[in-house]
């Protein structure tokens, strides 16, 4: 069964560094995501993608961050330079469209730690 | 306002017998959507089980039903026959879509154990 999936599964970066999240969606599905988990909080929308551009931000998606889908299957999250409070799991999911099909799948994670 | 909410930190359940994990939302949009997940210690998202707003049954996916309360704004996850990797942690979560918005707005989540 197709799935999403993330690399790296774990980055540690020192603190102003800047870095990327790559993630592959399901081959068919038309809508991107990334959400983010600080460790014992609740899932956090940050930035919905379609048709190559951002349909949805939240105010967590500030200047640091940015999207890109460089080619036809990844999907990367970019942070420009990190922060101590942007440590967190980073979650990409993907979904169709309406109906059943709105369902969003998630990949495993990347757990990323800002020292 | 809370927009999704668990209010169940902790359940503890028997193997073999069922438990329901309570969600509340609450929401002016006439159309949305609610889904399940389960988050394993190994941390990962997996989809559980989806109830539309406007779908006339409640759901049900194996083990897993939905027990949709439109009325009341509650959907409510019941497990049958809890097994011991049913243990985790469940997070409810909502989209409301007539703002053409596609986040998904989770719940707080409830920590489930399953007892031998």
């Amino acid at each position: 069964e197709p799935e999403v999936t993330q690399t790296p599964s774990h980055q540690v970066t020192q603190m102003g560094q800047e870095v990327i999240l790559r993630c592959v969606p399901i081959s068919n599905h038309l809508y991107f995501y990334w959400y983010r988990q600080i460790l014992g909080q609740k899932v956090e929308f940050l930035v919905s993608f379609y048709n190559n551009e951002i349909s949805e931000k939240s105010e967590i998606f500030d200047d640091q961050f940015s999207v890109e889908r460089p080619d036809g299957s990844n999907f990367t999250l970019k942070i420009r330079s990190t922060k101590l409070e942007d440590s967190a799991m980073y979650f990409c999911a993907s979904s169709k469209r309406e109906g059943r099909e709105e369902t969003q799948y998630f990949g495993p994670g990347t757990r990323l730690l800002v020292l | 306002a809370q927009k999704i909410t668990q209010t169940q930190p902790g359940m503890f359940v028997q193997e073999k017998e069922a438990v329901t994990l309570d969600c509340t939302y609450d929401t002016s949009d006439p159309s949305y959507g609610l889904f399940w997940y389960k988050q394993p210690s190994s941390g990962e998202m997996i989809f559980l089980i989806y109830q539309g707003s406007y779908d006339q049954q409640n759901a049900t996916e194996g083990r897993y039903s939905l027990n949709f309360q439109k009325a009341r704004k509650s959907a409510n996850l019941v497990i049958s026959a809890s097994q011991l990797g049913d243990s985790a942690m469940y997070f409810c979560a909502m989209r409301e879509r007539l703002t053409g918005r596609r986040a998904l707005t989770f719940g707080s989540g409830t920590r489930l154990q399953v007892q031998p």
